[in-house]
């Protein structure tokens, strides 16, 4: 079973571009993280949302509760944005009830 | 600006060793989780903790121990190591903002291999 799953698993973009990552859960959640992890590095934390949309720099965060769906968007796409991003969702309230999506891994061409 | 840290960052160890990996916070955050990566899967709870002597099991406890004897440490234990514990294990602070789920940082990972 895949409480969390994210589209596309794998995506090539040129230098530029907007970019949208898209994240589907099955469970009443009461957040959702976005995270990023560059290759052979650490992990991230880009977002925390429960509703609505947040804006970091070039990095949209979306959520539609009702949908159960989640979606990170990158605008004017730069290749250091390349990593794998990871969609996280919190439910029960408990911080120990985590269930993470496997990852989309970005590639940006110069 | 690592508030999290861990230890050792990389170690190759043989079949039914026991190993110890350590996690250390200075943001005096009381939830701490460790995590394992492996390929083809999303990071996958082992044990995490809500407070000093107070963990909880996750997902894939099965052949680890845990143990938080102060708030800044948060140990993750192979009793005995087996191939199928070779990973990359991430440990992790959360905060709580007015009883609800906060933020999460992450410490760089162990790279542990068992042969």
């Amino acid at each position: 079973k895949n409480e969390v799953e994210q589209s596309p698993q794998n995506l090539t973009a040129q230098e530029g571009e907007f970019i949208t990552i898209n994240c589907s859960y099955s469970v009443g959640i009461s957040a959702l993280h976005w995270l990023q992890q560059h290759p052979g590095g650490g992990i991230v934390s880009l977002f925390m949302l429960s509703s609505g949309k947040k804006k970091h720099g070039r990095l949209i965060a979306t959520i539609n509760i009702q949908e159960k769906h989640s979606s990170l968007h990158i605008t004017a796409s730069h290749p250091r944005d390349s990593a794998v991003y990871i969609c996280a969702v919190v439910y029960g309230g408990s911080q120990g009830n985590l269930i993470f999506g496997k990852g989309t891994k970005l590639s940006v061409k110069p | 600006d690592a508030g999290i840290t861990q230890s050792p960052r990389h170690k190759v160890t043989e079949t039914g060793t026991p190993v110890t990996l350590r996690c250390h916070q200075t943001e005096n955050h009381r939830y701490m989780y460790w995590y394992r990566q492996d390929p083809g899967h999303g990071l996958r709870l082992i044990h995490y903790s809500y407070g000093v002597k107070d963990t909880d099991k996750g997902e894939v406890s099965d052949g680890y121990s845990v143990s938080r004897s102060k708030t800044e440490d948060f140990l993750l234990t192979l009793e005995s190591a087996t191939s199928s514990q070779t990973s990359v294990y991430f440990c992790a602070m959360g905060t709580r903002n007015r009883g609800r789920t906060g933020e999460l940082f992450f410490g760089e990972g162990s790279r542990l291999t068992v042969l």
